[in-house]
């Protein structure tokens, strides 16, 4: 069946670098998504990575996917309090639609 | 700012009640969605509607009751409710239903009581 897996937290401290890891299932995925949530907004797409590349840098953000494990990464150059929020991967199935992971809930400390 | 906007941010209802979620899109896609966010879980798909049409229905009760009158404008219609249906309600639009990214609104935090 279709699942995204991600661990439920991460504690960093100010100036370090994060790296949130997604695992997923379907191979068909054309697109795999980071989406980010503060507290009490919705999901605001940060990046996205097409199935035929390994990475993909924007500015402090690199995405790395590693197809024949089906994982996917998120690191954060000089993680900032700021970068507190929760961060979803997501994958797209056969049929287009997209299948969230239970998010990773990033906590930054000074 | 995503070029989703929801009304009303906060909701709060009795069982009994009948409400609306309102939900407009400024970005001219052609697909919308409505997604259900409780603590603890992954974000449930409830509807997805392509050009005014439902496409998507996930097996959801109908206490619940979409409506998209227009490709800008999504209804979610709620009556009847259960105090298990608090959650976060997010409305979300793409360009298309083929797997484009997705733009989020800010939700409604429903509480019923």
């Amino acid at each position: 069946g279709e699942d995204v897996e991600q661990s439920l937290f991460l504690s960093v401290r100010e100036g370090d670098s994060s790296v949130i890891n997604c695992t997923y299932t379907d191979s068909s995925s054309t697109y795999l998504y980071w989406y980010k949530q503060e507290p009490g907004a919705g999901l605001q797409l940060l990046t996205y990575i097409f199935s035929n590349m390994d990475m993909k840098q924007d500015q402090r953000l690199t995405v790395l996917l590693n197809k024949k494990d089906k994982h996917l990464s998120l690191r954060i150059a000089d993680t900032q309090t700021g970068d507190s929020a929760i961060y979803f991967c997501a994958e797209t199935n056969q049929g287009g639609k997209l299948i969230f992971g239970q998010g990773t809930e990033l906590s930054v400390k000074p | 700012e995503t070029g989703v906007t929801q009304t009303p941010r906060h909701l709060v209802m009795g069982m009994t009640n009948k409400k609306s979620l309102k939900c407009e899109q400024h970005l001219g896609h052609n697909a919308m969605y409505w997604y259900k966010q409780s603590a603890k879980k992954p974000l449930e798909l409830m509807f997805v509607y392509s050009l005014e049409e439902r496409v998507e229905n996930n097996s959801v009760p109908s206490r619940f009751s979409p409506e998209c009158p227009n490709s800008s404008h999504l209804f979610l219609h709620l009556h009847t409710l259960q105090p298990e249906d608090s959650a976060l309600y997010l409305c979300a639009s793409s360009q298309s239903t083929g797997g484009n990214e997705q733009y989020f609104g800010p939700g409604t935090r429903l509480t019923v009581t």
